[in-house]
């Protein structure tokens, strides 16, 4: 079946460090891609997707390359902030025929200190 | 911004209770989900819906119920409140119209506390 797999946290950076949270998946087929950020006590919310190979997903700053050589879907940010702080969670939504589920990733806590 | 909405955010309750979380969106899509969110902060899916009347369950067996008598409406049940259901439950909805583009978008949560 589907699985996602992401790098454990947390994850503590500096103000302005470069972020790079690994994401790999298993899945049949040509899945879409997703990253979703979750701020405390919030639900989740999508920061980026991309639903074919070679597609690079980007917002606020995020970034993220669908790559099928290698199954995997890194997030990167040049310049992390305090207010980045959240939880990240890698999703992969598999070929039509599986009821379109999502299968997440465990989630991965960054901590950005000053 | 998605359109979607959680009652109550918070919800402090005895053991034995029958509660019922509400879940609500704008956006008219046919397919809506909830999620039961663990302290370790995996994500389950426990019900799904891909339209009126439709209701399914998901990945992780739960003692909940749903229904889905309108479009924009997704309430979950839980007849006899247990403080095993303690937990962070998150709605979400999404278009299958949309194809290889289909988004699921969430709700603010729910986070549950069974005395």
């Amino acid at each position: 079946g589907d699985s996602v797999t992401q790098m454990e946290g947390p994850v503590t950076l500096s103000e302005e460090a470069f972020l790079t949270i690994n994401c790999t998946y298993t899945a049949t087929g040509y899945p879409s891609l997703f990253w979703y950020v979750q701020y405390p006590g919030e639900g989740l919310q999508l920061l980026l997707k991309a639903t074919k190979a070679d597609d690079k997903g980007s917002n606020k700053g995020f970034e993220a390359t669908y790559r099928k050589e290698t199954t995997s879907f890194h997030l990167e940010k040049g310049s992390v902030q305090v207010s980045d702080s959240a939880v990240y969670f890698c999703a992969l939504r598999g070929a039509p025929g599986g009821g379109n589920k999502l299968t997440f990733g465990t989630g991965t806590q960054l901590k950005v200190e000053l | 911004e998605a359109d979607i909405y959680q009652t109550p955010r918070y919800l402090v309750i005895g053991t034995g209770k029958k509660i019922t979380l509400e879940c609500s969106q704008t956006m008219g899509h046919d397919k809506m989900y909830w999620y039961q969110q663990d302290p370790g902060m995996e994500l389950h899916l426990i019900h799904y819906s891909y339209g009126v009347n439709s209701t399914e369950k998901g990945d992780l067996s739960s003692e909940s119920t749903v229904s889905r008598i309108r479009t924009e409406h997704f309430p979950l049940t839980l007849e006899s409140a247990r403080p095993s259901h303690t937990s962070q439950y998150l709605c979400a909805s999404s278009d299958p119209l949309a194809g290889h583009l289909e988004t699921q978008y969430f709700g603010p949560g729910t986070r549950l506390l069974v005395l």
